[in-house]
């Protein structure tokens, strides 16, 4: 079953902070998150593993809480290049695939 | 590292013919591969997942007849759409994983497909 992504879309300025969420109705393993722009293939940022995992990179962070079944994904001091349309995708104990978000689409404006 | 190629970027072709997609990982063994379909402005979805050397594992609602895979090494997946139609114009993309259970899956460029 395709986790729930939320909010739908986000417009930021440059320099502000967003968090978008992933929620699934069954017990996750791991959450990967994607980043899509137009017309090209989604771009891994980042896997987070059950155990309450946090990751980061540069300004980019998650975290993980799986006895809630859900993964936050936090956009610190946004930047132009942020753009793109943001994908979760969550494995089950044995699933050994992922099941991807409908996507939440970013805008950073100057 | 890590780098998944789709060749062709783009392909038109007319109803009733038959589209051939490659899938290559170029640094990395792949003994699982996926292909996804992705319609504008909407998710990934999965089609089915391609183990080397084994039938694929189809999702449900996805005709195996129609959409052929092959795994053929530990770095090339083909997907064949048989017959296309209008209806099957999409962006396809495959991605690649290597044995753990929870690696990364790394995309290809993906492939616009439009039938005429």
């Amino acid at each position: 079953q395709q986790p729930v992504q939320s909010p739908q879309a986000v417009i930021l300025r440059e320099g502000e902070d967003a968090v978008i969420n992933c929620s699934s109705s069954k017990a996750l393993y791991s959450v990967h998150w994607y980043r899509q722009k137009h017309g090209e293939a989604p771009v891994f940022l980042m896997i987070l593993l059950k155990g309450g995992e946090q990751k980061g990179h540069e300004k980019i962070s998650a975290s993980f809480n799986e006895k809630k079944q859900q993964s936050s994904l936090y956009l610190t001091a946004s930047q132009l290049s942020y753009s793109g349309t943001y994908f979760c995708g969550t494995e089950g104990p044995s699933w050994g695939k992922l099941q991807f978000g409908a996507g939440t689409q970013v805008v950073v404006t100057p | 590292g890590a780098v998944v190629s789709q060749h062709p970027s783009w392909v038109i072709c007319k109803s009733g013919t038959s589209v051939k997609i490659e899938c290559r990982s170029l640094d990395f063994q792949a003994t699982t591969m996926f292909w996804y379909r992705q319609f504008p402005k909407q998710s990934l979805m999965l089609m089915a997942t391609s183990n080397e050397g084994s039938k694929a594992t189809y999702e449900q609602g996805v005709e195996k007849d129609k959409f052929l895979i092959n795994h053929a090494s530990l770095t090339l997946s083909t997907l064949t759409v048989t017959s296309a139609h209008p209806e099957d114009s999409s962006f396809y993309i495959c991605s690649a994983k290597t044995s753990g259970f929870t690696d990364t899956q790394y995309f290809g460029p993906g492939t616009r497909l439009t039938v005429l």
